[in-house]
């Protein structure tokens, strides 16, 4: 069964650096999504893209965040200047389009800021 | 925007008894409703889900309920096994319009055998 794909597992990065989270969606789907666990919190919405463009961004995801998809098969996320509190796992999730379809998640980056 | 509930936070039963979670969410243009099993370590997985134009959906020892007016879903998990043990969310959205997952907090379920 296709699955989505993470990496890393697990990044440690020093306070203030940038980070790049990297996915592969499943490959015949078109909306990709990020969301983030806090430890012990729930699972966040970050943002949603499709069609090349983000298409709802939540209020936690401002400029200090960005996706792309700079290929045909992989959507990042991109952390500047990461503070302490973005220590979290972030997800990535894709479905196969818009409506009524189920979103499929891959195992997760666990952010660490140190 | 949407406000999704999930109660209890955590669920112990023994081998072979039911669990039921229940969840309640704020929103009445919420559509869609599915249920994620996430064990240790391992990612969302998604074990069933229901739509706003059904009331009940069935698939093996799972069961899901829906009640638009009092908009709350529940999860109906019989005949547990230990391998059923897992952390349990429940997420609501509003397909065709916003398409993002609201989660609840989780529930923490222990079957003992």
């Amino acid at each position: 069964e296709p699955e989505v794909t993470q990496t890393p597992s697990h990044q440690v990065t020093q306070m203030g650096q940038e980070v790049i989270l990297r996915c592969v969606p499943i490959s015949n789907h078109l909306y990709f999504y990020w969301y983030r666990q806090i430890l012990g919190q729930k699972v966040e919405f970050l943002v949603s893209f499709y069609n090349n463009e983000i298409s709802e961004k939540s209020e936690i995801f401002d400029d200090q965040f960005s996706v792309e998809r700079p290929d045909g098969s992989n959507f990042t996320l991109k952390i500047r200047s990461t503070k302490l509190e973005d220590s979290a796992m972030y997800f990535c999730a894709s479905s196969r389009d818009i409506g009524n379809q189920p979103q499929h998640f891959g195992d997760g980056t666990r952010l660490s800021i140190l | 925007g949407e406000n999704v509930e999930q109660h209890p936070s955590t669920l112990s039963v023994q081998e072979g008894d039911s669990a039921v979670i229940k969840c309640t969410y704020s929103d009445s243009a919420s559509n869609y409703f599915p249920w994620y099993k996430q064990e240790l370590g391992k990612r969302p997985q998604l074990i069933i889900d229901i739509r706003s134009n059904v009331g009940e959906k069935k698939d093996q020892r799972i069961a899901v309920t829906l009640n638009k007016t009092a908009k709350h879903f529940s999860l109906h998990i019989t005949e547990t096994q230990p391998e059923d043990s897992a952390v349990y969310f429940c997420a609501a959205s509003n397909q065709g319009g916003s398409e993002k997952l609201v989660f609840g907090k989780g529930m923490k379920l222990t079957v003992n055998p």
